[in-house]
């Protein structure tokens, strides 16, 4: 149920794009995206909700596809900033877990001057 | 300042040891959550609480436990029963407002270490 992510790993010069994926086995409502620094906690980016929306935030936006059951995160034009692990996050709608979230394993991002 | 708190930042204990680790917000946050997380792992969830008074486990609960006797404050204590309890440990919480699952904040982390 885990939702899994690629690539787990990217480098890339500043001013470059990225594309981080994030694919589920289930059906999603929500996909919410973090951010991590080493050693720090995950800051909330964005959610995306069901209906195929896509959300921005500065020049970091993703969309949301619930026939593929996939989200993308896109970064572009990234700056040294960027750099961190890039988690995605899907809600769980079974049993009793309505509302929680199960985390992918994330994708390291490190962005070159 | 409204935020998570999570201490000691740092924790080394003896293996066979139980510890405690703290969590507090002061968010009015209604649902409050544990995390433990390993190299490579993400973020796996150990338990959860969604009112006072109760909480639910979550994938990976053997060999800790909680309590939520109050709405700011949600300790987890490591039992001497986790086989590998060295890792980052992460609370978080979210104001549950009944509609999908809601943005969660996180503390700063304890990193567990057990020697």
């Amino acid at each position: 149920q885990q939702p899994v992510q690629s690539p787990q790993a990217v480098i890339l010069r500043e001013g470059e794009d990225a594309v981080i994926n994030c694919s589920s086995s289930k059906a999603l409502y929500s996909v919410h995206w973090y951010r991590q620094k080493h050693g720090e906690a995950p800051v909330f980016l964005m959610i995306l909700l069901k209906g195929g929306e896509q959300k921005g935030h500065e020049k970091i936006s993703a969309s949301f596809n619930e026939k593929k059951q996939q989200s993308s995160l896109y970064l572009t034009a990234s700056q040294l900033s960027y750099s961190g692990t890039y988690f995605c996050g899907t809600e769980r709608n079974y049993g009793g877990s309505q509302g929680n979230l199960i985390f992918g394993k994330g994708t390291k991002l490190s962005v070159k001057p | 300042d409204g935020g998570i708190t999570q201490s000691p930042k740092y924790l080394f204990r003896k293996e066979g040891q139980n510890v405690t680790l703290s969590c507090e917000q002061n968010l009015n946050h209604d649902a409050m959550y544990w995390y433990r997380q390993d190299p490579g792992q993400g973020l796996r969830l150990i338990y959860y609480s969604q009112i006072v008074n109760d909480f639910q486990k979550g994938d990976i609960a053997e060999g800790y436990s909680v309590s939520r006797e109050k709405k700011e404050s949600f300790p987890l204590t490591v039992t001497s029963a986790q086989k590998n309890p060295t890792a980052f440990y992460l609370c978080a919480s979210s104001p549950r407002t009944g509609r999908v699952a809601d943005t969660q904040y996180f503390g700063p982390g304890t990193r567990l270490t057990v020697l």
